[in-house]
């Protein structure tokens, strides 16, 4: 099924560990972006993309890298967790970064860091 | 700059009930509107969306009508079902000349009872 995938559904690091969470679609869009939704704080945006090679950074960048090497790939990069980081993330792709379109979210990945 | 406001939650409602939620933005340009649902456990799925002032957007029994007027895009459902239970997001993404991204309100959990 067309779609936005994300790996894994659930983790659990230690503080200072680094992991990749994978985001993948099949759909041809152009605008991918990265958010987290904390409690009370509603979905925050870490990291987007317009396009294969081109990357930009949202409201809550700090802790966190990506890249975009193909249009379907756009993986999120944890370089040293820490429990801020506690969260569920959300990826979402949309055909072109144009107000008509809505966006589709993948299921999410619950990360927890102890 | 751009920002969702959405009334606070939770909702709680008998089955057929008439449901309301309320939302309004501040947009420097001429945004698109956006409803999305999130059942637990899942990610953001579009409900329904309106482009231009006055436009209704309507899905699964669900409204909402862009008012430039009172800048509002207030969700309402006739009769609610116990499977609406769910938190909606209301969200504005400026047209070109503006941001692109979207800006989301925090959300509004319905808990709708038998």
């Amino acid at each position: 099924n067309a779609g936005v995938t994300q790996t894994p559904k659930f983790q659990v690091l230690k503080t200072g560990q680094s992991m990749t969470l994978q985001c993948a679609q099949d759909m041809n869009h152009e605008y991918m972006s990265w958010y987290r939704q904390d409690p009370g704080m509603g979905l925050r945006l870490i990291h987007y993309s317009v396009g294969a090679g081109i990357t930009d950074q949202g409201e809550v960048p700090n802790g966190y890298n990506v890249s975009r090497s193909t249009t379907e790939d756009f993986p999120l990069r944890l370089l040293s967790a820490a429990p801020s980081q506690t969260s569920v993330y959300f990826c979402a792709s949309s055909y072109r970064i144009d107000s008509n379109y809505g966006y589709t979210f993948g299921s999410g990945t619950r990360l927890t860091v102890v | 700059g751009n920002s969702v406001t959405q009334m606070e939650g939770p909702v709680t409602l008998s089955e057929e009930a008439f449901l309301t939620i309320n939302c309004t933005y501040t947009a420097t340009g001429y945004p698109s509107l956006f409803w999305y649902v999130q059942y637990p456990g899942e990610g953001l799925q579009l409900l329904l969306k309106a482009t231009k002032a006055d436009d209704k957007g309507s899905n699964k029994g669900f409204e909402a009508t862009y008012r430039k007027e009172t800048t509002s895009f207030h969700l309402e459902k006739g009769s609610v079902q116990v499977s609406d239970s769910a938190v909606y997001f209301c969200a504005l993404s400026d047209r070109p000349g503006g941001s692109y991204i979207p800006t989301f309100g925090r959300g509004t959990s319905l808990i709708v009872h038998p």
